[in-house]
């Protein structure tokens, strides 16, 4: 079982710049989640997809922050265009299902904008 | 409404004495509960669960945890710390809607 697989594992960029994170779930995970965590505000959900599809963007701080799954085997967080305060360690997660089993997490990307 | 405290932002032990940190939830329905433990620069890593089955849980790493409903606690614990524990704890809720809880965590230090 290789696990959530996320890349880069650090990303320095200048303020304006656009963002790619990417994140590969574990095999038969029918739900990925992104999250961001940072020391003021935590772990936080900004959205979950289920079978590629969106369910809850209600996370998502403002329209320049997208998410897409093409597929079963790939997701992307896009911040466009970034800004300092979006420095943080955005996270991806998956799971069998959405409640009584555990999330399976990736160990992040650690983003820092200039 | 669900939610989850964490009673304790910082527990400081000494290797080999016990640990207990504590955790409460809030809910309607009968809860699902995780205890996940994060160490620097990794993701968090499941410890153990609880989906109504027996209300003491084994976990990895010689933790376990018990499921109070009177006292609705799910109190994580550990009879002999070591420096490996040294971490960070997150006690997390679901009821099976469509909603995770995470707690804001719970840093485990370990002192020699």
């Amino acid at each position: 079982d290789a696990g959530v697989i996320q890349s880069p594992r650090h990303e320095v960029t200048e303020m304006g710049q656009e963002v790619t994170l990417r994140c590969k779930p574990i095999s038969g995970h029918d739900y990925l989640f992104w999250y961001r965590q940072t020391m003021m505000r935590g772990l936080e959900l900004l959205i979950y997809f289920n079978n590629n599809v969106p369910i809850d963007d209600s996370g998502m701080p403002e329209d320049r922050f997208s998410a897409k799954m093409p597929n079963a085997s790939f997701s992307t967080l896009k911040i466009q265009p970034s800004e300092p305060r979006d420095s943080a360690v955005y996270f991806c997660a998956s799971s069998p299902d959405i409640s009584n089993q555990p999330q399976h997490f990736g160990d992040g990307t650690r983003l820092s904008i200039l | 409404a669900q939610s989850v405290t964490q009673l304790d932002s910082h527990v400081s032990v000494s290797e080999g004495t016990p640990v207990l940190l504590r955790c409460n939830y809030s809910s309607s329905y009968s809860p699902s509960l995780f205890w996940y433990v994060q160490h620097p620069n990794k993701g968090l890593q499941l410890l153990l669960k609880y989906t109504s089955a027996a209300t003491l849980v084994k976990g990895i790493n010689g933790f376990e945890a018990e499921f109070k409903k009177s006292e609705t606690s799910f109190h994580l614990t550990k009879p002999s710390a070591h420096m490996s524990d040294a971490a960070e704890y997150f006690c997390v809720v679901n009821t099976g809607g469509f909603k995770t809880i995470f707690g804001a965590g719970t840093r485990l230090f370990v002192k020699a």
